[in-house]
């Protein structure tokens, strides 16, 4: 089963930031936070990853809580193409057991 | 870099077949894995190989099967099948050094089943 609990829907306007909470309560401590998103008929993509600090990268923000049990992702200028399911995965990375488990994920819809 | 193709991408097939699907890393990843996607079941994991060897797999029965070729190339066979193996089969693959993946894997288009 998936050990994170994400919203199933969440809608923002086109240009303001979208900010995509996550809750992983039972995260161990060697397991990192991962976030990807599926645009319709597509593969997933990988967005970001982070452990216990702040992550940036040119697609998005990841905010993770000093108790690690809550995270959040952050698009900080949303577009309609970023209309898509977005999964927060915890993982054990850089081990040999290389599978994700996805949830629901969280369907979000970009307001022209 | 070229990324994961999966071919083919639309595949129709009828109860009782079998089917092969096939998937070629990003150039340099030498681990694979295998999920399937349905509206109800959403994404799961269906197995993984790295270096020609299956290193995990998940609750899928026996009839879904796979294998890695020295190109690190991967295939997934699917006998005997059901209307409910209707799906869009995903392969994703990641970068391995020393044993250990990478932190991201990088999935392909995806294979679209439809068993009548």
């Amino acid at each position: 089963d998936a050990k994170t609990t994400q919203p199933p829907s969440m809608d923002c306007a086109e240009g303001r930031a979208a900010n995509l909470p996550c809750n992983h309560s039972t995260i161990s401590g060697n397991e990192y936070v991962y976030w990807y998103r599926q645009i319709h008929s597509q593969g997933p993509q990988y967005i970001i990853h982070g452990l216990k600090n702040n992550e940036t990268n040119e697609m998005a923000s990841l905010i993770i809580t000093e108790d690690r049990k809550s995270s959040t992702l952050i698009l900080p200028h949303a577009t309609l193409r970023d209309t898509a399911v977005y999964y927060c995965i915890v993982r054990v990375a850089g081990n040999r057991d290389d599978k994700i488990i996805f949830g629901k994920g969280t369907r979000l819809h970009i307001l022209p | 870099k070229a990324g994961v193709t999966q071919t083919p991408r639309y595949l129709i097939k009828t109860r009782g077949q079998q089917v092969t699907l096939s998937c070629s890393p990003i150039s340099g990843h030498r681990s694979v894995s295998w999920y399937q996607q349905t509206p109800g079941q959403g994404l799961q994991f269906l197995f993984e190989y790295f270096s020609e060897t299956q290193r995990n797999k998940g609750n899928f029965p026996g009839r879904f099967s796979g294998r890695q070729f020295s190109n690190s190339r991967s295939e997934m066979n699917v006998s005997t099948l059901e209307l409910g193996d209707s799906a869009l089969y995903l392969c994703a693959s990641s970068f391995v050094r020393s044993g250990v993946s990478s932190y991201e894997q990088y999935f392909g288009p995806g294979t679209r089943l439809t068993v009548t």
